[in-house]
């Protein structure tokens, strides 16, 4: 098994210019997540999906868009890269619906926008 | 709001050392897990906790639910223990999200 797959590792990105960050995972996950991290904090959630064809925002949900249409994939879109959106970006993926289980992260996209 | 609080912030280590990591949240959870994250990035999973004690080599960790706090304990301390450690809980009542603490930084001299 794979577990949790991130694409790309490293991005940069123009202002304006628009990207998609790919999520797959190969352990028959119902939930999915994006977080992303930015120096000295912890992570914050961006947006999550329960199942296919199910999302939902999270903390920090503005300039990125998600949609669900298989158990496995759960792309993140940028759709207008602006600089306050240099992070690194992690998918995440647990059994079930509720996140009463383990998490398993992927390695992380390090995207900087200038 | 949902408050996650690590401590310390910064931790150094002499090789060989023990030491003990706290996470204290703010209400009662149904997920409670361990991160490390490596120099180079990675989120690697040390425990799944939400109660209860577990031991996995030269780490352990206890969580207390009923009293709102977690401890990881790291034994005979190595260099490749260095990096930042992550309490993330789901908080009940917050849905389905997890919160993550700040981190505490451990630094291992050789």
């Amino acid at each position: 098994n794979a577990g949790v797959t991130q694409t790309p590792k490293f991005q940069v990105l123009k202002t304006g210019q628009s990207m998609t960050l790919q999520c797959a995972q190969d352990m028959n996950h119902e939930y999915m997540s994006w977080y992303r991290q930015d120096p000295g904090m912890g992570l914050r959630l961006i947006h999550y999906s329960v199942g296919a064809g199910i999302t939902d925002q999270g903390e920090v949900p503005n300039g990125y868009n998600v949609s669900r249409s298989t158990t496995e994939d759960f792309p993140l879109r940028l759709l207008s890269a602006a600089p306050s959106q240099t992070s690194v970006y992690f998918c995440a993926s647990s059994y079930g619906q509720t996140l009463n289980t383990e998490a398993f992260f992927g390695q992380g996209t390090r995207l900087t926008v200038v | 709001g949902i408050q996650v609080e690590q401590s310390p912030p910064d931790l150094i280590l002499q090789e060989g050392a023990n030491s003990t990591l706290r996470c204290n949240f703010s209400d009662s959870v149904n997920n409670l897990q361990w991160f490390h994250q490596n120099p180079w990035g990675q989120l690697i999973n040390l425990f799944y906790i939400p109660s209860g004690t577990k031991q996995n080599g030269r780490l352990s960790a206890t969580t207390v639910a009923t009293e709102r706090y977690s401890l990881l304990y790291i034994s005979s301390s190595q260099t490749t223990d260095s990096g930042v450690y992550f309490c993330a809980v789901q908080i009940k009542a917050a849905g389905n999200k997890l919160t993550f603490g700040g981190g505490t930084r451990v630094l291992v001299k050789p």
